[in-house]
């Protein structure tokens, strides 16, 4: 079974508000996860590290107050797409490290901005 | 830094037919190295990784890859493809070990035909 769950796997917004996608380490802790985006037709770039307990690291060219994100526990980290505008339709998905040498991906989540 | 490089963007092959699918890999140190799959609009599955050792990996769905470290590449290859496994490949490697994040290929798109 999935060991990194991620939520809503689909979701559909409107232009300028914001939505929320989670994922949950299920059945150990995760103090790093890692999020990405992807493009239609593209591939897989990191956006940031989330770090349960401190501030995320963005990678660059990523805005941080347009990419919010909180890892408020040790199971749960999320990404909040503030003002979302349809250029930020996209697949989203998350991976933390389960155990060592090992890092397993949500099922990720497809965002379509309206 | 990390890259990946796919050079086949889209692959097509017979159902029945042998694959090979390239990746070549920029790393100056030990490389982790995976090989995903991704169903159209489903998240990632990991087929196999190469940490140390063997260098010829056996994965699922009847894939295995080589790690050649004087050609930086780890080529996947299945002897048999299948319809079902028509989707697009991601060759990957981890920044440092294998719980950082992956820098991804741009990928190889896999048709099959009959």
């Amino acid at each position: 079974g999935a060991v990194v769950s991620q939520h809503p796997s689909r979701v559909i917004c409107k232009s300028g508000t914001s939505v929320k996608i989670e994922c949950r380490s299920l059945d150990f802790q995760a103090t790093t996860m890692f999020w990405y985006r992807q493009f239609p037709k593209q591939s897989l770039m990191l956006m940031a590290t989330s770090n349960e307990g401190s501030k995320a690291t963005y990678e660059q060219g990523v805005e941080k107050d347009k990419f919010l994100i909180n890892h408020a526990s040790l199971t749960l980290s999320t990404l909040t797409v503030t003002s979302a505008h349809p250029e930020d339709s996209s697949f989203y998905i998350c991976s933390a490290p389960v155990r060592e040498n090992t890092i397993y991906f949500g099922e990720g989540s497809w965002l379509t901005v309206v | 830094a990390q890259s990946v490089t796919q050079p086949d963007i889209h692959i097509t092959v017979s159902e029945g037919a042998s694959l090979e699918l390239r990746c070549n890999y920029s790393y100056g140190a030990t490389p982790y190295l995976f090989w995903y799959v991704q169903s159209p609009g489903q998240g990632l599955q990991l087929l196999l990784k190469y940490f140390s050792g063997d260098t010829l990996v056996q994965g699922i769905k009847g894939f295995e890859a080589e790690f050649k470290r004087s050609q930086s590449s780890f080529n996947l290859r299945k002897p048999s493809v299948h319809w079902s496994d028509a989707a697009e490949y991601f060759c990957a490697v981890a920044r440092s070990s294998g719980n950082t994040p992956l820098v991804f290929g741009k990928g190889t798109r896999l048709s099959v035909i009959a």
